[in-house]
């Protein structure tokens, strides 16, 4: 069975400061995903930024990096300068070979401070 | 807006009634799919259709839930006989591959009492 687990469960940072989120996982697969989706309070799940485990190079969406190291089954998320509009509840999830029906992890809440 | 809708936003129960739930996915998303999120824990999968066919069912699911996707178009959730553990948040996702991460819908909250 596929595990997920997020370590933080809550968060802080300044405004424009950068904040590292972090995930580790464990599959049998050979061929993944990997995702991070963020959840605002009251509002849906969107998704953040995707990986590709045959992909070495690690995926960049704007401000939101991932620092993923296979081998580790590590999958950390970075936001760069962050805004308040980054206060969230961010999942970490691992699909197997269907990209639509993932395993989460348990969340870390995210705040975001002026 | 051409985002997965649910209705109703939110539900309150009395324990033993039976509620149901409706999803209406991105259109031409053949693929959808049903979790269940508590407070302070992340989705859980429930079950997924391609089209019509209902291909996977989560061991969560127990005999007093229910999904159907007839026509491959919307898709209901129905739980009989509520019980308290039953209150939770119903999310419902749709993708239009197998490649494809899910778009989720702003979800059912449940409270049964």
């Amino acid at each position: 069975a596929q595990t997920v687990t997020q370590s933080q469960p809550e968060m802080s940072v300044q405004e424009a400061e950068t904040v590292t989120l972090s995930c580790t996982y464990d599959t049998s697969e050979n061929n993944y995903y990997l995702f991070w989706y963020k959840q605002p309070p009251s509002r849906q799940m969107i998704l953040v930024i995707r990986q590709e485990a045959y992909k070495q190079q690690n995926a960049t969406e704007n401000r939101f990096s991932v620092n993923f190291q296979k081998a580790a089954k590590s999958f950390s998320l970075k936001i760069s300068d962050s805004q308040l509009g980054d206060t969230a509840m961010y999942f970490c999830a691992s699909p197997n070979t269907n990209a639509g029906k993932s395993t989460f992890g348990d969340g870390t809440t995210l705040t975001v401070k002026p | 807006d051409t985002g997965v809708s649910q209705n109703p936003r939110h539900k309150i129960t009395k324990r033993g009634q039976n509620v149901t739930f409706r999803c209406d996915p991105i259109s031409e998303h053949n693929r959808l799919y049903w979790y269940r999120q508590t407070l302070g824990q992340g989705p859980e999968f429930l079950t997924y259709f391609q089209n019509e066919a209902q291909l996977e069912k989560s061991r969560l699911l127990s005999d007093r839930f229910s999904a159907e996707r007839p026509k491959g178009s919307f898709s209901t959730l129905e739980i009989q006989r509520t019980e308290q553990g039953d209150s939770a948040m119903y999310l419902c996702a749709s993708s239009p591959s197998l490649n494809t991460e899910a778009f989720f819908g702003q979800g059912t909250r449940l409270t049964v009492v």
